[in-house]
């Protein structure tokens, strides 16, 4: 079993909808949780930290994370044409590590 | 601004060759990592380093090396490259400071081993 599991994909939804990307975990002593955005021959970029239980919403994007299920989710409200990304989660084993574990990544494709 | 560069951007090498790749980062971030990526396969680590002097393995680190001599350069060296090692390198650097710990790449290098 990986240490972090991200859906397959591909993922695609038309333009306006919800996208919604998931990740799970099988570390229970895991921390902190992230959500990369990686464009087609780009490097990855920050777009989500979440490390308490819940929601945290930042523009469109909410992410969502469940300790107890050990999965962390991604919601892409109003999804643009720009969203077309490939989408990694990474999980920290600690806040003593520093060193995060990604997943292998969700491309996402939002046609107009 | 605050950066982190890779050079070169494209390598083509030979097999057996040594090959290094710079990494170089303005942040003043104690931490730095090596990872490769490979389709199917996300993102990969291979050594990481805390500060200075200090070097790790990471998951995949056999056939590489790094070394740390001052807080700003992370240089990865290919002893011997090998077919199996043509992927794209990225660097990365984070200013751990409890629970956040962002990390912040570099626009990757692209390495073929032929």
């Amino acid at each position: 079993q990986k240490e972090v599991e991200q859906n397959s994909g591909p993922l695609s939804v038309p333009e306006g909808a919800i996208a919604s990307l998931n990740c799970t975990y099988s570390d229970r002593g895991s921390q902190s949780f992230f959500w990369y955005r990686q464009y087609s021959g780009k490097s990855p970029e920050l777009i989500m930290f979440i490390y308490s239980n819940g929601d945290k919403e930042d523009g469109r994007f909410t992410a969502q994370l469940n300790k107890a299920s050990q999965y962390v989710s991604l919601l892409i409200r109003d999804s643009q044409p720009s969203d077309s990304a490939t989408y990694l989660c990474a999980v920290d084993l600690n806040t003593n590590a520093g060193k995060s574990t990604f997943g292998d990544g969700t491309t996402l494709t939002v046609k107009p | 601004d605050a950066e982190i560069t890779q050079s070169p951007r494209h390598k083509i090498t030979e097999t057996g060759r040594q090959v290094t790749l710079a990494c170089h980062q303005t942040w003043n971030h104690n931490n730095m990592f090596w990872y490769r990526q490979d389709l199917g396969h996300g993102l990969r680590l291979i050594h990481y380093s805390y500060g200075v002097q200090d070097t790790n393995k990471g998951e995949v680190s056999d056939g590489y090396s790094v070394s740390r001599s001052n807080t700003e350069d992370l240089p990865l060296t290919l002893e011997s490259a090998a077919s199996s090692q043509t992927s794209v390198y990225f660097c990365a650097s984070s200013d751990w400071t409890g629970a956040n710990n962002e990390q912040f790449f570099g626009p990757g290098t692209r390495l073929t081993v032929l």
